[in-house]
């Protein structure tokens, strides 16, 4: 089947830092990812729309110049959480597309300290 | 716009009990519905689908069934066991391909 890995899958950094994860497709090539914030004990919030080779689409609410996306592979997606604060602590989602469906990664846990 | 409603939870059974999760939707068009599953620190995982009215979608004794009168896609099981506690999402596909979540509905299942 679809597999997406992310990496890391737990990161801790300081206040003001930024922090890059990963979203790889790794059996299949996939033109378009998506990256979702959860909240504890909550749903999945869109965040943005990745498309290899263009500008990444952001939903509405969400700042592009904090959250970077890059999509510069079929198979790699990179989120970008820059000057990250405590506020920004979440657990971070990628899917790829295939078809109709997403194929989910196993998420990143970030928590800014 | 397009939006799914989920029966909050959480829900605690015993073994072998029979589980039903409500979903009901609003969508325009023809949306693909879909129950996603997670267990505890992990991402989702798919559990089933269905892409058209009357479709019936089932995995692991999970079954769901597409209802476009009653616009609803409620998730049922027959014998829960323990490993089925997680947290299940009904999630609603539009056209663009962007899927819209309910809120989740965790499950706990006792021995």
């Amino acid at each position: 089947g679809a597999v997406v890995s992310q990496h890391p899958s737990r990161v801790i950094c300081k206040s003001g830092t930024s922090v890059k994860i990963e979203c790889r497709s790794l059996d299949f090539q996939a033109t378009t990812m998506f990256w979702y914030r959860q909240f504890p004990k909550q749903s999945l919030m869109l965040m943005a729309t990745s498309n290899e080779g263009s500008k990444a689409t952001y939903e509405q609410g969400v700042e592009k110049d904090k959250f970077l996306i890059n999509h510069a592979s079929l198979t790699l997606s990179t989120l970008t959480v820059t000057s990250a604060h405590p506020e920004d602590s979440s657990f971070y989602i990628c899917s790829a597309k295939v078809g109709y469906e997403q194929y989910f990664g196993p998420g990143t846990r970030l928590t800014v300290t | 716009g397009d939006s799914v409603t989920q029966m909050e939870g959480p829900v605690t059974l015993s073994e072998e009990a029979f589980l039903t999760i409500n979903c009901t939707y609003t969508a325009t068009g023809y949306p693909s519905l879909f129950w996603y599953v997670q267990y505890p620190g992990e991402g989702l995982q798919l559990l089933l689908k269905a892409t058209k009215a009357d479709d019936k979608g089932s995995n692991k004794g999970f079954e769901a069934t597409y209802r476009k009168e009653t616009t609803s896609f409620h998730l049922e099981k027959g014998s829960v066991q323990v490993s089925d506690s997680a947290v299940y999402f009904c999630a609603l596909g539009s056209n663009d391909y962007k899927l819209s979540f309910g809120a989740g509905t965790t499950v706990t299942v006792r021995a």
